[in-house]
């Protein structure tokens, strides 16, 4: 089994649609977990940080449920501009290695 | 703020060639890394350096070195490569904090081994 794994997609959504991105991980001692942003052959960008408790961030949202080991991300009123893949990311226990998960491209289209 | 340099960003190599791809950050972070990433893979972590002076191995270290010359550059050596490592490299410097810990990405070297 994958350290992190995500939803395969693609995901092809009209503008202004909501989407919503799942990622399970397997380490259960893992610390601290983000979503990554990465454009077509450019690098990865941190999109957010996701909190024990849920966190906003405009049209974005993240959760985290420790006990499944399971992350989300929800996507608001899509944009063009957010057609990008998405990378689940989880930071092990000792602090030190990145797990990136294989990632999930989202397409919005007009 | 130039952030994560990293250089070539293109190359291509015969088999058995060897080269070095150069990363430097100006963010004077403790830790560096090595990535590559591969269709449907992900990025996998090949090496990284917590500190200056230490480097260790990641998830796929095999044919590849690694130098940390000081705090500011890690580069990565390809002595003799194989068409298997075509792929795209990522170097990454990393601000450490708990949540707030923060990965800062190089654009990338995307190399072909024929």
């Amino acid at each position: 089994r994958k350290e992190v794994e995500q939803d395969p997609g693609p995901f092809n959504v009209p503008e202004g649609a909501t989407v919503a991105f799942n990622c399970t991980y397997s380490n259960s001692a893992s610390q601290s977990f983000f979503w990554y942003r990465q454009d077509c052959r450019k690098e990865p960008k941190l999109l957010m940080s996701v909190y024990s408790s849920g966190n906003e961030d405009g049209r974005f949202t993240a959760q985290l449920n420790r006990a499944s080991q399971y992350i989300s991300l929800l996507i608001r009123d899509s944009k063009l501009s957010d057609s990008a893949t998405y990378l689940c990311v989880v930071l092990d226990n000792y602090g030190q290695n990145f797990v990136f998960g294989p990632g999930t491209r989202l397409s919005v289209l007009p | 703020n130039a952030g994560v340099t990293q250089t070539p960003k293109f190359q291509v190599l015969k088999t058995g060639q060897s080269m070095t791809l150069q990363c430097a950050q100006d963010m004077n972070h403790n830790s560096m890394y090595w990535y590559r990433q591969d269709p449907g893979m992900g990025l996998r972590l090949i090496y990284y350096s917590a500190s200056e002076g230490t480097t260790d191995k990641g998830e796929v270290p095999n044919g590849y070195n690694v130098s940390r010359l000081n705090k500011r550059e890690f580069s990565l050596r390809l002595e003799s490569a194989a068409p298997s490592q075509t792929s795209v490299y990522f170097c990454a410097s990393i601000r450490t904090g708990g949540i707030s810990t923060e990965a800062f990405f190089g654009q990338g070297t995307r190399l072909t081994v024929v």
